[in-house]
Formats: structure tokens, C-alpha cells, sequence
């Protein structure tokens, strides 16, 4: 499979613990992206990567949340001091950067419970 | 304002019709505009993506846009069960300068046997 994978597909955790989440992006796509997506709503961007550089952070982003790309390839999203708040489906997407290309991709997401 | 909005449904449509999915934005600058279906449970997978003004069909699907009026369009022909799923309208905002997408809420689209 050549797509978007994201490890682990499912995390329960109890509020105030650290967890982090893996995303490895479609290998010819150098722009990664993390978003999050709460029930009856579409999903909500974090932050994304061109290559090993973060360009944007959006202001979901609390300082709990932290992303690294730091080769360029696989990116890690960590939450610290999780809150109840913060479950919900975090999907990681990959996109390629040339010319007007800017489709993005989704992985299968992964479902964070917050107990 | 929301930046994308969509009717959230649900939509319900016999097997065999053409499903009609609506999607307005607010900044008229938007580059490209795109439909994602997610079934649920699952992660949203592209099916469509259009860039111009005008029509763009893939099979049994064809993406429309109209820049002037600010909206996009889905239409479905020949539904099937399988069509039945949420339908998200996201939309590359040119305002953030960058490519992140912004997503409408979703319809929700039953195609009845």
C-alpha cells in the first residue's frame, strides 16, 4: 500500500498523560499536513511540513501540540498534558507541491479517546 | 460567516437518481476547490478536485464551479447505496498564503434501494 499510513489507528489515554502520534506521508509528496476532525464537523487544520520545514501553525494549535518532520519523510504529532478535549480523529494528509497541484491525501487517522 | 458552508442534511435520494451536493465560500480569491467523501467511521478520500470555472465529470461524478457566485457543486449521477456517505466540500483559502484546507461541516447523502 502506497498511501498515507498513520500508527497507531486507535489511542485511549487519561487525561493529563503525553501521547504522539506517527503519520508516514506518500513518498513522493513533500508537503504534510495535520488536521483534526471532531463528530459532525470536517476536519479542522493544525499545522503543515514542506519537506522538513513547519511553514504554518494554526492558532488550534495550543502550546500542548507539538509537530516534527524532522527528515523530511514521517512526521510525529505530540499532545502533552492531554484534556478531554483534545479527543477526536487526528488525520495526518500528503500532498506534492509543483506547478498548481494541490490535492491532498488522507491517511486513516488516528482516533484519540481522552478519558 | 462560516469560511465554507454546506447543508448538512441529510440528503436522501432514490437508487438510480442524480444527487445534487452544494457548497458556498467566503473569499473570493479561493484557488481550488475540492470533494471529499467519508464514509463512517473512516478518513476522507478525494474524488474530485476542480480549479477552473465551469465542469469537470469523472465517471459518474461532475464537480462544478462558478467563481462569480463563490460556490461549487457536486452532482452524482446513477446513485447507488454505496454512494451513501458524508460529503465534505473543502476549499484552499488564497488569503492564508499557504495550501491548508478549509472544510464545510458535510452533507449527509442516503441513497435509498
Amino acid at each position: 500500500d502506497t498511501g498515507v499510513s498513520q500508527d497507531p489507528r486507535h489511542k485511549i489515554t487519561k487525561r493529563g498523560q503525553n501521547v504522539t502520534f506517527r503519520c508516514d506521508p506518500i513518498s513522493e509528496h513533500n508537503r504534510l499536513y495535520w488536521y483534526r476532525q471532531t463528530l459532525g464537523q470536517g476536519p479542522e487544520f493544525l499545522t503543515y511540513f514542506q519537506n522538513e520545514a513547519q511553514l504554518e501553525k494554526s492558532r488550534l494549535l495550543s502550546d500542548r501540540f507539538s509537530a516534527e518532520r524532522p527528515k523530511g519523510s514521517f512526521s510525529t504529532l505530540e499532545i502533552q498534558r492531554t484534556e478531554q478535549g483534545d479527543s477526536a480523529m487526528y488525520l495526518c494528509a500528503s500532498s506534492f507541491m509543483g506547478g498548481t497541484s494541490y490535492e491532498q491525501y488522507f491517511g486513516p487517522g488516528t482516533r484519540l479517546t481522552v478519558t | 460567516q462560516k469560511e465554507v458552508e454546506q447543508n448538512s442534511g441529510p440528503l436522501s435520494v432514490p437508487e438510480g437518481a442524480i444527487a445534487s451536493l452544494n457548497c458556498t465560500y467566503s473569499d473570493r480569491g479561493s484557488q481550488s476547490f475540492f470533494w471529499y467523501r467519508q464514509y463512517s467511521g473512516k478518513s476522507p478520500e478525494l474524488i474530485m478536485f476542480i480549479y477552473s470555472n465551469g465542469d469537470k465529470e469523472d465517471g459518474r461524478f461532475t464537480a462544478q464551479l462558478n467563481k462569480a457566485s463563490q460556490y461549487v457543486s457536486l452532482l452524482i449521477r446513477d446513485s447507488q447505496p454505496s454512494d451513501s456517505a458524508t460529503y465534505l466540500c473543502a476549499v484552499n483559502m488564497a488569503l492564508t498564503g499557504a495550501n491548508n484546507l478549509f472544510f464545510g461541516t458535510g452533507t449527509r447523502l442516503t441513497v435509498i434501494p
